[in-house]
């Protein structure tokens, strides 16, 4: 059975620092995996998808994440916060086959302090 | 693209009463899919449908819950007897199994249901 683990409940950094949004995966075969953000009172959007090409994967906002095998990993990253991404990130994973089925992590919520 | 909407936004009941929720889905998108989130929580699956056969529930989806899709576009989840432990954000996705944004799903803004 798939599933994701979000390593952290919340982080919160400062205005213009990196930010590492951690989450590993449970799968019988190649995931794919995904990174939504929701914001308060708004619907989920997602960041950026891995689909088993490059393991390098840029999304929307400056925000990538790298599939790592070897480490059963797809952290989120990016360079500099800002204000705007305050918001709660999940880390998903396809159920198996074709269904399409999401599971979602518990959630990451990030904070990000002037 | 209009995105996906769902009615109403917010859904307050008392325990015991009958509650129908309104999905309408991106324009074409062959699959269309119910989760429910709690406070503190991600979401969990439903319930999906590709075009109006509704393929797979979950076992969250007790016998109070059920689902319809009866034209392949709009969707209605129905719960019946609410109880407080069914309040939740209700959230409706859909997806197109072709082109550039295959298999994404796409969430519309929720309903967020209180059972008092």
């Amino acid at each position: 059975a798939q599933s994701v683990t979000q390593l952290d409940s919340h982080v919160s950094v400062s205005e213009g620092t990196p930010v590492l949004l951690r989450c590993n995966y449970s799968s019988s075969y190649s995931p794919s995996l995904f990174w939504y953000v929701q914001h308060p009172n708004k619907g989920l959007q997602l960041l950026l998808k891995y689909t088993s090409a490059a393991t390098l994967v840029k999304g929307i906002n400056g925000f990538e994440a790298e599939f790592k095998k070897s480490e059963t990993s797809f952290h989120l990253t990016k360079p500099s916060a800002h204000m705007s991404d305050a918001a709660e990130y999940f880390c998903v994973v396809i159920q198996g086959g074709s269904q399409g089925n999401l599971i979602f992590g518990k959630g990451t919520k990030l904070s990000v302090k002037p | 693209d209009t995105g996906v909407s769902q009615d109403p936004r917010h859904k307050i009941t008392k325990r015991g009463q009958n509650v129908t929720f309104r999905c309408d889905p991106i324009s074409e998108h062959n699959r269309l899919y119910w989760y429910r989130q709690t406070l503190g929580q991600g979401p969990e699956f439903l319930t999906y449908f590709q075009n109006e056969a509704q393929l797979e529930k979950s076992r969250l989806l007790s016998d109070r819950f059920s689902a319809e899709r009866p034209k392949g576009s709009f969707s209605t989840l129905e719960i019946q007897r609410t109880e407080q432990g069914d309040s939740a954000m209700y959230l409706c996705a859909s997806s197109s199994l072709s082109g550039r944004h295959y298999n994404e799903q796409f969430f519309g803004p929720g309903t967020r249901l209180t059972v008092l």
